[in-house]
């Protein structure tokens, strides 16, 4: 089935410090999903990307979609100890699928 | 409103004994899935269920069971745990319009002697 590539597998930003996270895929994904999952939590979801070149934000954060529907980034404007964490991209594999293939996520340290 | 609800929340087993694992929504979702998640390995589904009475292999079904006799609970079983199936288990629903996210419950921590 499809797989998502995401990079880095660990990230220690200084506080203050700027936080990107990709997410590759070989093939034209349909949508990407985010989750962040706090050290101990559950995934919780933070967005959905649907259309080529989408570009969403949510306060510190800004998720982007690529043209092309092969990859998807999330970065972080000057993290705070509050962005600590693991996120995860995750895609569905075709239209209407249930489910969700998920990427092996980005651990987020911040060091205050 | 509780969400998604897992029961127990950690359980040790020695190999070779059977449990169930317990998962409650009560958002009214059709499609339930089990997870497990294992050190620098993601999420990886197990289970999936679209609906009362249906179940579904995922990646990695070999060693569980489930079921899903009611639309709010969906069960995954352990018949003879191994000591590979040491993991943290999550539990998530989702509506079943397309495309929709995936709402998790609190995970229960599992390990096998």
């Amino acid at each position: 089935g499809q797989q998502v590539m995401q990079i880095p597998q660990y990230q220690h930003v200084q506080e203050g410090e700027d936080f990107t996270t990709y997410c590759n895929s070989s093939t034209t994904l349909s949508n990407i999903q985010w989750y962040k999952q706090r050290p101990g939590g559950h995934p919780v979801f933070l967005i959905q990307l649907v259309k080529s070149g989408e570009v969403k934000k949510q306060k510190r954060l800004t998720f982007q979609f690529g043209e092309a529907k092969k990859n998807s980034s999330l970065h972080i404007t000057a993290t705070q100890t509050t962005d600590v964490g693991t996120y995860f991209c995750a895609e569905h594999s075709g239209a209407g699928s249930y489910q969700l293939t998920f990427g092996k996520g980005t651990k987020l340290s911040v060091i205050p | 409103n509780a969400g998604v609800t897992q029961t127990p929340k950690f359980r040790v087993l020695k190999t070779g004994q059977s449990m169930t694992l317990l998962c409650a929504q009560d958002m009214n979702h059709e499609y339930m899935y089990w997870y497990r998640q294992d050190p620098g390995m993601g999420l990886r589904l197990i289970h999936y269920s679209v609906g009362e009475g249906t179940t579904a292999k995922g990646e990695v079904p070999d060693g569980y069971n489930v079921s899903r006799l009611k639309k709010q609970n969906f069960l995954l079983g352990l018949e003879s745990a191994a000591p590979s199936q040491t993991s943290v288990y999550f539990c998530a629903s989702s509506s079943n319009r397309a495309h929709q996210p995936q709402h998790f419950g609190d995970g229960t921590r599992l390990s096998i002697l």
